[in-house]
């Protein structure tokens, strides 16, 4: 069993819809969560970043994370076609920023 | 704006030929880096963390002797696939976090746009 489930997709949506984007994991240990939307044959881009259990929101983007649950989610509000891309969620233990763990990703294209 | 630079950003080139891509941060020092690799439709695997002044940490079965990386200086890492045949072709990625306390930084992980290899 893998320790981070991201919700595999793809996920297709109309121009303004509200997009939910999920993962659970099993390390209880995570501590930082970050969101990152990855656009074909680019690089991730860092959306959200937060620390413990709490909402984020940054525009149109709004992170919450349930560490009672092991339950992160990423929310899109008035979703554009622009936001099409593979959503990867990622999470780390402590301070060392290059032992995060990766879920599989989410596809989501939205529709004009 | 764009805070790690990756390059070249595609190559092709035949079996056997040895290719180095290189990682800058730009702005800001980064005394580790790290390298991951990506096939289509699936996660980031790290490879290695690249240390500045220092041997490479790698990970579980990758090759050491097969992935060279040079941190030489606090903005620039290089991998280099050495001997490159067709299953090492594949998206590499690199990323960086600032800090001047990396990786013990509680900064996130920034990445480059990835170079994508194809071997022949």
């Amino acid at each position: 069993q893998k320790e981070v489930e991201q919700d595999p997709g793809p996920l297709s949506v109309p121009e303004g819809a509200i997009v939910s984007l999920n993962c659970t994991y099993s390390n209880s240990a995570f501590q930082y969560f970050m969101w990152y939307r990855q656009y074909s044959r680019k690089g991730p881009e860092l959306l959200m970043y937060t620390y413990s259990s709490g909402n984020k929101e940054d525009g149109r983007f709004t992170a919450q994370v349930d560490k009672s649950s092991k339950y992160i989610s990423l929310f899109i509000r008035d979703s554009q076609p622009s936001d099409s891309a593979t959503y990867l969620c990622a999470m780390r233990r402590g301070t060392n920023a290059g032992k995060s763990t990766f879920g599989d990703g989410t596809t989501l294209t939205v529709k004009p | 704006g764009a805070v790690v630079s990756q390059h070249p950003s595609w190559v092709i080139c035949k079996s056997g030929t040895s290719v180095k891509i290189e990682c800058r941060s730009l702005d800001f020092q980064a005394t580790t880096m790290f390298w991951y690799r990506q096939f289509p439709k699936q996660s980031l695997m790290l490879m290695a963390t690249s240390n500045e002044g220092s041997k490479a940490t790698y990970e579980q079965g990758v090759e050491k002797d097969k992935f060279l990386i040079n941190h030489a200086s606090l903005t620039l890492s290089t991998l280099t696939v050495t001997s490159a045949h067709p299953e090492d072709s594949s998206f590499y990625i690199c990323s960086a976090s600032w800090g001047a306390l990396a990786p013990h930084s509680n900064q996130p992980q920034h990445f480059g746009d990835g170079t994508r290899l194809s071997i022949l």
